[in-house]
């Protein structure tokens, strides 16, 4: 199993345009989420989906939106990027329910200009 | 916003020492988790520790968890070069039915000298 996946690894984008960052698991995990870890700062969720079809807010959802269309991904869009949204993004999974370990991909570095 | 705190924010100590770090959160919990992250890297689960539990073990890792004082340690015993790294703590809340996610804390970064 490959576990949970990003791509790409690294991106600089400038001011106001847009990208897709892609989370795919193979695990069969129901929960997925989306975070980011800010220098010196630990992880903030920026959103979550509990199964296929579904998603909800995190606490830093501004300026992302995300899809899952099938339960193994899950994607995270910036429609027009921001110099604050300079991150390291994580990915991360769960079979379900929070009485689990979360498995994390190795994340995507986005540098905004 | 941050429910754990870690601390330190740094620890260096020498190999074959004991590393303690803290960890303290403000609201009521489901469980606590630990994580560390390799520099440039994703996060690796440590050990979780549900809220009816007081202690748990791991092979050289020992955590502690006393939900009257919203605090948790984790004690890395006779620590290796390889323990270099930085350690979150991640509180999983009873709301949305334990769905939302981990809340983490901003770390503490362990340096084990040789």
């Amino acid at each position: 199993n490959a576990g949970v996946t990003q791509t790409p690894k690294f991106r600089v984008l400038k001011t106001g345009q847009s990208m897709t960052l892609l989370c795919a698991q193979d695990m069969n995990h129901e929960y997925m989420y989306w975070y980011r870890q800010d220098p010196g700062m630990g992880l903030r969720l920026i959103h979550y989906s509990v199964g296929e079809g579904t998603t909800a807010k995190g606490e830093v959802p501004d300026g992302y939106n995300v899809s899952r269309l099938k339960k193994q991904n899950f994607l995270l869009g910036l429609e027009s990027a921001a110099p604050s949204q300079t991150s390291v993004y994580f990915c991360a999974s769960i079979k379900g329910g929070s009485q689990y370990e979360q498995y994390f991909g190795p994340g995507t570095r986005l540098t905004v200009t | 916003s941050q429910q754990g705190e870690e601390d330190p924010q740094a620890l260096s100590i020498q190999e074959g020492e004991n590393a303690t770090m803290n960890c303290s959160y403000k609201t009521s919990i489901n469980n606590l988790q630990w994580y560390r992250q390799n520099s440039g890297r994703g996060l690796v689960h440590l050990i979780l520790i549900r809220s009816n539990e007081r202690e748990k073990h791991s092979g050289r890792l020992r955590v502690t968890l006393d939900t009257s004082k919203k605090s948790s340690s984790l004690l890395i015993t006779a620590s290796r070069a390889a323990d270099t790294a930085s350690y979150f703590c991640a509180t999983a809340s009873y709301s949305g039915g334990g769905a939302d996610g981990l809340t983490f804390g901003k770390g503490t970064h362990l340096i084990i000298q040789p």
